[in-house]
């Protein structure tokens, strides 16, 4: 079974540049989610899809980051313009279910984009 | 506020030595607490725990949750280099959310 895709693997980038990131998830997982892991925490959820519409953007920083998934496959996570405290590893998951790491649905993580805001 | 706490923040110990880490947390509706490993980026699962005193075991890593004092242990048992590496626990609460922790960072020395 492939896994989560992401793409790419790194960006280093200027503060006030903008950068996109890829993720497509296992197929038929309807439910993915964008994390933002700054190095020495844990991850912390940006953005939560089901299917191609928005179960939970609270922790988004609206102004400067913004995620789409049209066809309820694939997501790009956009940033613009960066900031130097945007500098970590992006992490996109999936699950199959409509919840969030509960029973049997546990989550399926990428190996990440990392991001250097110089 | 939902909160996870991991201790210890990071850990050194040779082949062969038994470690526990730590996880306590507050989470408002608790529905599970999962643990992950993390080399390199990707988080691979490990064990998710529901009830408490159940243990799960998995080869040399086993795991128990105490609901009533809001914490979980992940053992491992006579260590390898491979072990090494951020153990992260996470607790799914209200709404479903996950909350994860800072981590544990682990070295094995050969």
């Amino acid at each position: 079974e492939a896994g989560v895709a992401q793409s790419p693997r790194y960006k280093i980038i200027e503060k006030r540049q903008s950068v996109a990131f890829w993720c497509n998830p296992i197929s038929g997982h309807a439910t993915l989610y964008w994390y933002q892991q700054i190095l020495g925490q844990g991850p912390k959820l940006l953005i939560q899809f089901q299917n191609n519409g928005v179960v939970d953007d609270s922790q988004l920083p609206k102004d400067r980051f913004s995620a789409e998934r049209l066809k309820g496959v694939d997501s790009t996570l956009k940033i613009q313009p960066a900031k130097l405290e945007d500098s970590a590893v992006y992490l996109c998951a999936s699950t199959l279910g409509r919840g969030q790491g509960g029973t049997n649905e546990k989550l399926f993580f990428g190996s990440g984009t990392q991001l250097s805001v110089l | 506020e939902d909160k996870v706490v991991q201790s210890p923040l990071s850990l050194v110990v040779h082949e062969g030595d038994t470690v526990t880490l730590n996880c306590s947390y507050e989470v408002t509706n608790f529905r599970s607490l999962l643990w992950y490993k993390q080399e390199k980026k990707a988080p691979t699962f490990l064990f998710m725990l529901t009830s408490s005193g159940i243990e799960k075991k998995s080869g040399r890593l086993s795991s128990i949750l105490d609901k009533k004092e809001l914490f979980s242990i992940l053992n491992i048992t006579a260590t390898q280099t491979g072990d090494s590496a951020v153990y992260l626990c996470a607790v799914e609460g209200y709404g479903n959310k996950l909350v994860f922790g800072a981590g544990t960072i682990l070295r094995v020395k050969s």
